[in-house]
């Protein structure tokens, strides 16, 4: 069926307020992960779930930074108190097994353009 | 923190010519993937190459891998204007620390109509 879809396409917020952003993974997917995409450069691992355990976080730039899946599926990014910094674009990925570095591809979102202003 | 380094940052070239794009990584892998992303689009895989492999084609896409310098090659050939993209490589860590995929800067690839 249809990609990984996230939301919302654009995000601007002023510095301070708290963002939510939702990805939807390809159904049935079991492996699902955030990247963080600064200007001209490529994706940052920030997290990765496989269903609902969050198995590793070690990318997640601070404590502002929170991610939950808790059914499996559905998926949402916040970040508390955003910083200029923060901006970026946020990409969503999911792979249909359970994550093993010699399998299957990435499937990504279209991704969430954030921009603190 | 960013493994893989392309080269060269951004290539440009006319359609019909071929493109070659360079990737150095620094530890042992179990695969290296090479992605594309168009301007303000998500990235999409292209081709996987596992570490006991040394070249792998996908149609007008060709792949080298060697292990014992730490790079990979990724082969455009007869280019189209729709090649015009950003092109990434991506390893996944062999070495028994976290298997997350970990992608380079890009080699910023402009075709010519």
């Amino acid at each position: 069926g249809a990609g990984v879809s996230q939301s919302p396409r654009y995000k601007v917020a002023k510095r301070g307020q708290d963002v939510a952003l939702r990805c939807d993974p390809i159904s049935g997917h079991v492996s699902l992960f955030w990247y963080q995409q600064a200007l001209g450069q490529g994706p940052e691992f920030l997290t990765y779930f496989q269903n609902e355990a969050q198995l590793d976080k070690s990318g997640l730039p601070s404590d502002r930074f929170f991610a939950e899946r808790p059914e499996g599926s559905v998926s949402t990014l916040k970040i508390q108190r955003t910083q200029q910094e923060d901006s970026a674009v946020y990409l969503c990925a999911s792979s249909l097994l359970v994550w093993r570095s010699y399998n299957s591809p990435l499937h990504f979102g279209n991704g969430t353009r954030l921009t603190v202003t | 923190s960013q493994q893989g380094e392309e080269d060269p940052q951004a290539l440009s070239i006319q359609e019909g010519e071929n493109a070659t794009m360079n990737c150095s990584y620094k530890t042992s892998i179990n695969n290296l993937q090479w992605y594309r992303q168009n301007s303000g689009r998500g990235l999409v895989h292209l081709i996987l190459i596992r570490s006991n492999e040394r070249e792998k084609h996908s149609g007008r896409l060709r792949v080298t891998l060697d292990t014992s310098k730490k790079s990979s090659s990724l082969l455009i050939t007869a280019s189209r204007a729709a090649d015009t993209a950003s092109y990434f490589c991506a390893t996944a860590d062999g070495g028994g620390g976290s298997e997350k995929l970990v992608f380079g800067k890009g080699t910023k690839l402009t075709v010519n109509p």
